[in-house]
């Protein structure tokens, strides 16, 4: 059974920080990770998407990593801002084939202080 | 584009009551997920669509959750009855298949 965790549960920083969360999965034979992000009463946004066959992406001051073979991803957050407070939800997309049924983390809460 | 929408946004009951939760995903996403988020957890897929037939509802407690997708578009989501611990936030996501999901505002429900 595909479980997904997040480490830390909560971060706080102050402002301008480079920083990075954490995720973990157990069971390497995944089609696709990505993060998303959720603001407090709002949905989830994708924010990186990283195919099984890919090591990283990119997106502004965002980069996700994959290391399918040891079951971790993190996701590096340059030069931290108060706007980027929110929950972060690590989701792996189990399988072969891409069947669109996502397993998330619990989620880490950030927390950028000015 | 508009986005997923659900309604409504907050709902107290009872429990033993029954409820009733509405998505209208994006126009021409044929794909449609409902998930529980309980607080402090990440979304749990109850049920995923494809047009109106059934994909995956292998988590879905199916003694008081039932979910349809009429017509392929507009989904609704049921309890019946309520347990205490079904508060929880229920998103809806739409996509094309196997793209990426677009999550709605969520419905935030409370079973006291």
């Amino acid at each position: 059974k595909q479980e997904v965790t997040q480490i830390p549960a909560a971060l706080s920083v102050p402002e301008g920080e480079n920083l990075v969360l954490n995720c973990s999965f157990t069971d390497s034979a995944i089609y696709n990770l990505q993060w998303f992000r959720q603001d407090p009463g709002k949905g989830l946004t994708s924010l990186l998407l990283i195919q099984s066959s890919q090591r990283e992406q990119t997106s502004g001051r965002l980069n996700a990593s994959l290391d399918k073979s040891s079951g971790r991803s993190t996701l590096y957050i340059a030069a931290s801002q108060p706007g980027d407070s929110a929950t972060y939800l690590c989701a792996v997309s189990h399988g072969s084939s891409n069947t669109g049924k996502l397993i998330f983390g619990q989620g880490t809460t950030l927390q950028v202080k000015p | 584009e508009a986005g997923v929408a659900q309604s409504p946004r907050y709902k107290i009951i009872e429990k033993r009551q029954s409820v009733a939760f509405w998505c209208n995903p994006i126009s021409g996403h044929a794909t449609l997920y409902w998930y529980q988020q309980i607080l402090g957890q990440g979304p749990k897929l109850l049920i995923q669509f494809q047009n109106n037939g059934v994909v995956d509802d292998s988590q879905l407690p199916k003694d008081r959750f039932s979910a349809e997708r009429l017509k392929g578009v507009d989904s609704t989501l049921k309890i019946q009855p309520a347990k205490l611990e079904d508060s929880a936030v229920y998103l809806c996501a739409s996509s094309w298949w196997g793209e990426t999901q677009y999550f709605g505002p969520g419905t935030r429900l409370l079973v006291l």
